[in-house]
């Protein structure tokens, strides 16, 4: 099964920007959607958007069009979201997630591998 | 923009079933999946296309969608099922339930 890794904690200002990485370990990368999935403290999950790495195509929820920008290396097997204009209530973990099915849209009906989280917090 | 409602919490006795639902508009035309999050952890697939479970789940774990409800169902539930359950499908995006808190008392 494939393992995700993310990179650590951050803390940024109102206005910033965040980069997060997720790279990819012991299974298949390029042709599988790759998401990214936020969770607020206390709260419930939300999907940002996915990206197919050997595709380089991107969907984003309509929420984060226009602020979230996730690209991906075939050759590092890792995955990035870009989020800009950070606000106080972007402060979550933010989680990439492997979609196992191939194919050339993101269409993820289910996740099989989770990263581990990585703590965004955005405060003055 | 497509919702899915899960009760906010569940509460069971050890040995007892549990079952989870999961609405939504023709959910049983879409396939369903749910999560289990225990606190501090990332998500765990515990059903998946409505009723596979992947490798390593115990059987206690099942799944059903028809009509509007989708439903997880833990027979024999222990007490290291206690967590946070969600669902999530595909509409034009991925879209999580709210969550479900499952108490085992």
């Amino acid at each position: 099964q494939v393992q995700l890794v993310q990179s650590g904690a951050e803390v940024k200002k109102p206005g910033s920007s965040v980069k997060v990485s997720c790279k990819a370990s012991g299974g298949t990368f390029s042709s599988n959607a790759i998401s990214w999935v936020r969770q607020a403290p206390g709260q419930g999950l939300e999907w940002m958007g996915g990206i197919i790495p050997i595709f380089g195509t991107a969907s984003y929820a309509q929420k984060f069009q226009g602020r979230v920008t996730m690209t991906a290396g075939e050759s590092t097997s890792t995955a990035y979201m870009e989020l800009s204009s950070l606000r106080s209530d972007d402060t979550a973990i933010y989680y990439c997630a492997r979609d196992p099915q191939g194919g050339t849209t993101v269409t993820s009906y289910y996740f099989d591998s989770w990263g581990q989280g990585t703590l965004v917090t955005v405060s003055s | 923009s497509y919702e899915l409602t899960q009760p906010p919490s569940v509460s069971v006795s050890p040995g007892q079933p549990a079952s989870i639902t999961c609405s939504g508009d023709k959910l049983g035309d879409k396939y369903a999946c749910w999560y289990q999050q225990k606190p501090g952890q990332s998500p765990v697939l515990v059903i998946y296309q409505d009723y596979k479970r992947p490798s390593g789940i115990p059987e206690r774990f099942s799944g059903s969608n028809s009509g509007n409800t989708a439903t997880l169902t833990i027979s024999g539930t222990q007490a290291m099922d206690e967590a946070d359950y969600y669902c999530q499908a595909w509409d034009s995006g991925v879209v999580f339930g709210g969550g479900t808190k499952l108490t085992v008392l």
